[in-house]
Order: C-alpha cells, then sequence, then structure tokens
C-alpha cells in the first residue's frame, strides 16, 4: 500500500517568511510524528498526534513552529518568520497505534533550505 | 527524558568483513529498540528492532544485541556488502517517545 508522503519536497525560502509543511500519513495510522534532522545529524523529535488527544509539543523548538492534524489524517507543520537555523530537513511518520513499541514508518522527508 | 549515545560516528569496512555499532540510553524504562537505515537522500527505513524481553535477535546477515543491566545494545552486520553503506541511527522508546542516535555512516570499501 501508499507510504507515508511529504509535500513539497523541497522548499527554499527567504528569511522571515512562512513556510508550511504536509505529510500524509498512512491510511488507519492513528498516530503521526515530526522530527528535524539538520545535516550530518540525528532525528529531533517536535510533535506528536494519537488520535482525537491532545498532540505533545514538548519538542518543538520555539513558538514560531505549530502544527495541526486535520481530521486524524493529514498533518502541517508550520513555521512562522523562518530563520537560517531552521534550515533542515522536516521528516513526518506514522505508526498504527502510536505505543512504545510500535514500528514508525518515516516519509521521504521536505528539505527545506532558509536563504 | 531518554538519551542515547551511538559510536562510531564513522566505519569503514572492507566487503565481506563484520561492522559493530553500538548505543548506550539513560532510561531503564525502555523497552523498545529499534535500528534504521538511510541511504543518502532517502528516508529512514527499518531494518530491525529489539524489544526489552529479549536478548538477541537475528534477521540473515543482521543482529541485535540488548544488554538491559548495562543499558547498551549493538547493531551487527556480518559479511558487508556495497549496498550496506549508510548511515544506521539506533533509537530507543519511553512509551511513545523515539529518542534516537547521532547516527554511524557505514562505508564498505569494494
Amino acid at each position: 500500500g501508499a507510504g507515508v508522503s511529504q509535500s513539497p519536497s523541497n522548499k527554499v525560502t527567504e528569511k522571515g517568511k512562512d513556510v508550511e509543511l504536509r505529510c500524509d500519513p498512512i491510511s488507519g495510522h492513528t498516530a503521526l510524528y515530526w522530527y528535524r534532522q539538520s545535516l550530518g545529524q540525528g532525528l529531533e523529535f517536535l510533535i506528536y498526534f494519537q488520535g482525537n488527544s491532545a498532540p505533545d509539543k514538548s519538542g518543538l523548538p520555539s513558538d514560531r513552529f505549530s502544527a495541526e492534524r486535520t481530521g486524524g489524517s493529514v498533518s502541517t507543520l508550520t513555521i512562522q518568520r523562518t530563520q537560517q537555523e531552521d534550515s533542515a530537513v522536516y521528516l513526518c511518520a506514522s505508526s498504527p497505534q502510536g505505543t512504545g513499541a510500535d514500528t514508525q514508518y518515516f516519509g521521504p522527508g521536505t528539505r527545506l533550505t532558509v536563504l | 527524558g531518554e538519551n542515547v549515545e551511538q559510536h562510531p560516528s564513522t566505519l569503514s569496512v572492507q566487503e565481506g568483513d563484520s561492522a559493530v555499532i553500538k548505543c548506550t540510553y539513560s532510561d531503564s524504562a525502555s523497552n523498545y529498540f529499534p535500528w534504521y537505515k538511510q541511504e543518502l537522500g532517502k528516508r529512514p527505513q527499518l531494518i530491525i528492532d529489539i524489544r526489552s524481553n529479549v536478548g538477541e535477535k537475528k534477521d540473515q546477515r543482521i543482529a541485535v544485541t540488548l544488554n538491559k543491566t548495562a543499558k547498551h545494545f549493538s547493531l551487527h552486520i556480518t559479511e558487508t556488502q556495497p549496498e550496506d553503506s549508510a548511515v544506521y541511527f539506533c533509537a530507543a522508546t519511553l512509551g511513545y517517545k523515539l529518542s534516537f542516535g547521532a547516527g554511524t555512516t557505514v562505508t564498505v570499501r569494494a
């Protein structure tokens, strides 16, 4: 079946502009995660959605970052007033239930470059 | 929160030799330890995982071991091939959160 998809694959923006990144999880997966991967680094947790529960936003680096998940499916990560340090690959993952031993399946990522 | 450390950061091996990557974690409550492989420009892909009630798991040329007492786990790749060249990430799960190591860049020399 279809895997996790993300759009756009690449985004170049100017400092100070807002950007929206989209994630389409695997159909039926209740849990959705966003991660940030800076060049040569590991994956940094940003936010977690599980069904209709309140999201865990503890990984968002500043109040310029926000995310929503509509209808328990598609998610959008928004970065306002982008800064150069926001340049990274933003990865989305989904899992069937979001429990501790649940495999997370990753999307291809969006490479964000802030000039 | 959980803290995962991964070593080495880079590893170069001759084709046919073995590769070993080691990770440690900080929270003894972590109970699930997946390993992901990420090829250049591609998404991370799960290659093997182990749960805290198991000490070792093997899948063809890949094996993972877990020492809960010492809070460390390792990935072993035997008979390495050029297609094994990639970045490998270990991770530990505390609740629903995955904490990742910084990654190991493995290069298999032909």
